[in-house]
């Protein structure tokens, strides 16, 4: 059974580009959520998408999006990239109170 | 609001030494508790977790935590530690909705010396 996982696994963008972010859920999850894991900082919620609907948000502005497929997969979006938003992003799937996570994608902005 | 407070950024430890990372959170509702360790260049693995019942949780890899709701504290403990746990650990709390957010702290990094 394989866990979460997420694509692609190194990313490097310039200042205003846009990127988008997949992760496919652990088998029999119907629950997906994003993190953004700075260098040196815990974890920090972004969204939370549940029956292809956001469900839950975070503090991040709309350049933060997302979408969750029928197979429960997900994609984050991130529009007019800024260098702040290099970090390493996390998705977890989740059936219940426990979450899984991916091994995550690093994203450099320049 | 809830949030979360990890004591310690750095606890640099000698080999089958005991440890402890201490770990304290608020919140006005009822929380759900969590201890994730990270290895580098990996996501959250899950060690262990405090739903209810008793305050004393055992988790993986020979860790354990105990929930004092008095202290607002979840520590977590390990009687001798490893080369191999030297890691980033973080505390989170959730609020208990179901797939509800986590809310994590900013991380210890274990260093276990030789």
């Amino acid at each position: 059974d394989a866990g979460v996982t997420q694509s692609p696994t190194h990313l490097i963008k310039t200042r205003g580009q846009q990127v988008t972010l997949r992760c496919s859920p652990k088998s029999g999850h119907d629950t997906v959520s994003w993190y953004q894991q700075a260098l040196g900082q815990g974890p920090q919620f972004i969204f939370q998408y549940y029956e292809e609907e956001e469900r839950q948000r975070g503090n991040f502005p709309d350049r933060f999006s997302g979408h969750q497929f029928p197979n429960y997969s997900s994609e984050l979006n991130v529009n007019a990239l800024l260098l702040g938003d290099s970090a390493l992003y996390l998705c977890a799937s989740s059936r219940d109170f426990f979450q899984f996570f991916g091994p995550g994608t690093r994203l450099t902005v320049l | 609001a809830q949030s979360v407070t990890q004591l310690d950024s750095q606890v640099p430890v000698f080999e089958e030494a005991p440890v402890e990372l201490r770990c304290n959170y608020s919140s006005s509702v009822s929380v759900y508790l969590f201890w994730y360790v990270q290895y580098p260049n990996q996501g959250l693995q899950l060690l262990l977790k405090y739903l209810s019942g008793s305050t004393l949780v055992k988790g993986i890899n020979g860790f354990e935590a105990e929930f004092n709701k008095s202290q607002t504290s979840f520590h977590l403990r390990k009687p001798s530690v490893h080369i191999s746990d030297t890691a980033e650990y973080f505390c989170a709390v959730s609020d208990g909705n179901q797939g509800g957010k986590l809310i994590f702290g900013q991380g210890t990094e274990l260093s276990v010396k030789p």
